[in-house]
């Protein structure tokens, strides 16, 4: 599975656009990028998934350069409750997942 | 509500008992996870199925760890003689080869071992 590479911890305000940028320098063919959120004390919710170029959902959208060696979540004007971990991950669909540490967005008022 | 469910939510047990926790998936999904998360870290996995078969384990699955899912439908995760180690979030997702396969999480099981 590629390993993923993201921040620690970022910090935004509310209203703002936050874009949380991973990197997979190893990505193979058939590996899509997915993100998900994480609140304490419940499981992670499933915020998008792509394979190339621009996935967008009602919630965030997913961006992918062409070498698929990084991938840029961005949340748009974020709110309080946005404040989570944010786990990117790249594997196979069906494969089991390989969660990293993740990236703590605090998002203040 | 139709998502994934786990059963109890919380568990406070003591060093050496067994505990047993329960994950409902969603109806249709034939694909039935399990994770651990210990604080500051992400989920690791476990085990997972496919309907009732165990298609594979994670070297974390220790001798005294077993998960089954008998009728393909629900799955049982029990931790013989429980050690303070143990304690931890267990969490547990379920997907569906049929559509886009992605994993869907429980909110998890919470474990304290005294």
């Amino acid at each position: 599975l590629a390993k993923t590479t993201q921040p620690i911890s970022m910090d935004s305000y509310e209203g703002q656009e936050v874009n949380i940028t991973c990197s997979h320098n190893n990505i193979a063919t058939n590996d899509y990028i997915t993100w998900y959120q994480q609140f304490p004390s419940q499981g992670p919710r499933f915020i998008i998934q792509g394979y190339k170029t621009k996935v967008t959902n009602e919630v965030a959208s997913l961006f992918i350069p062409a070498d698929r060696k990084s991938s840029t979540l961005s949340l748009p004007r974020v709110s309080l409750s946005d404040t989570a971990v944010y786990y990117c991950l790249v594997g196979e669909g069906y494969s089991t997942l390989t969660f990293g540490k993740g990236t703590m967005l605090l998002v203040a008022p | 509500d139709t998502g994934v469910s786990q059963d109890p939510r919380h568990k406070i047990t003591k060093r050496g008992q067994n505990v047993t926790f329960r994950c409902d998936p969603i109806s249709e999904h034939n694909r039935l996870y399990w994770y651990r998360q210990t604080l500051g870290q992400g989920p690791e996995f476990l085990t997972y199925f496919q309907n009732e078969a165990q298609l594979e384990k994670s070297r974390l699955l220790s001798d005294r760890f077993s998960a089954e899912r008998p009728k393909g439908s629900f799955s049982t995760l029990e931790i013989q003689r429980t050690e303070q180690g143990d304690s931890a979030m267990y969490l547990c997702a379920s997907s569906s080869t049929a559509t886009e396969e992605t994993q869907y999480f429980g909110p998890g099981t919470r474990l304290l071992v005294l």
